[in-house]
């Protein structure tokens, strides 16, 4: 069974802190990998998409991925309200490339 | 370029009925997945087309199907509605499937009386 592993939460962090989200993953064949957001009541929106071993910035968000340890993290820098929100991890396994998601963490910024 | 559009987007049926709900992709993406997402809980996938073949399935029942249109336009239906089957449906498109980025829609809820 490919599994996706994330911490529930609830995550809280102060206004302008680094908020650190991890998902850990099963299948090391596992090439693709995503973080989204959701807002309550609304649909899941991509923030980042990450396929090799590394870093990758965009704005306040940094992707990392570790294929070694099987994980892959999302940083929030200067942490804002409108952060608050649960973050998915979506990673794809197998020939058919079915994406496999977290049950996401639920991130709390207090003001 | 448009989004992902699914309609309706509030739907309330009985106990017993079936419903169709539709989504219509981005412009060029061939790929539509479907989601169940009850309260508290993460993405249940239902199943993804590609080119009108249905190419991944979750574990769900039969009355749970679908199908994709040549335009990669999307339905699916639920037959004999169960009171558990309310819930936030979503379509999800991407050019190719899953090593691509998924796009959502914004969802139909389902209520079940």
């Amino acid at each position: 069974q490919k599994e996706v592993e994330q911490n529930s939460g609830p995550l809280s962090v102060p206004e302008g802190a680094i908020a650190s989200l991890n998902c850990t993953y099963s299948d090391r064949g596992s090439q693709s990998f995503f973080w989204y957001r959701q807002y309550s009541g609304k649909s899941p929106e991509l923030i980042m998409s990450i396929y090799s071993n590394g870093d990758k910035e965009d704005g306040r968000f940094t992707a990392q991925l570790n294929k070694a340890s099987q994980y892959v993290s999302l940083l929030i820098r200067d942490s804002q309200p409108s952060d608050s929100a649960t973050y998915l991890c979506a990673v794809n396994v197998g020939s058919n490339y079915q994406l496999i998601w977290g049950a996401g963490t639920k991130l709390i910024i207090k003001p | 370029k448009a989004g992902v559009t699914q309609t309706p987007r509030y739907l309330i049926k009985t106990r017993g009925q079936q419903v169709t709900l539709s989504c219509s992709p981005i412009s060029g993406h061939r790929s539509v997945s479907w989601y169940q997402q009850t309260p508290g809980q993460g993405l249940q996938f239902l199943f993804e087309y590609f080119s009108e073949t249905q190419r991944n399935k979750g574990n769900f029942p039969g009355r749970f199907s679908g199908r994709q249109f040549s335009n990669s336009r999307s339905e699916m239906n639920v037959s004999t509605l169960e009171l558990g089957d309310s819930a936030l449906y979503l379509c999800a498109s991407s050019l190719a499937g899953g090593r691509n980025e998924q796009f959502f829609g914004p969802g139909t809820r389902l209520t079940v009386l």
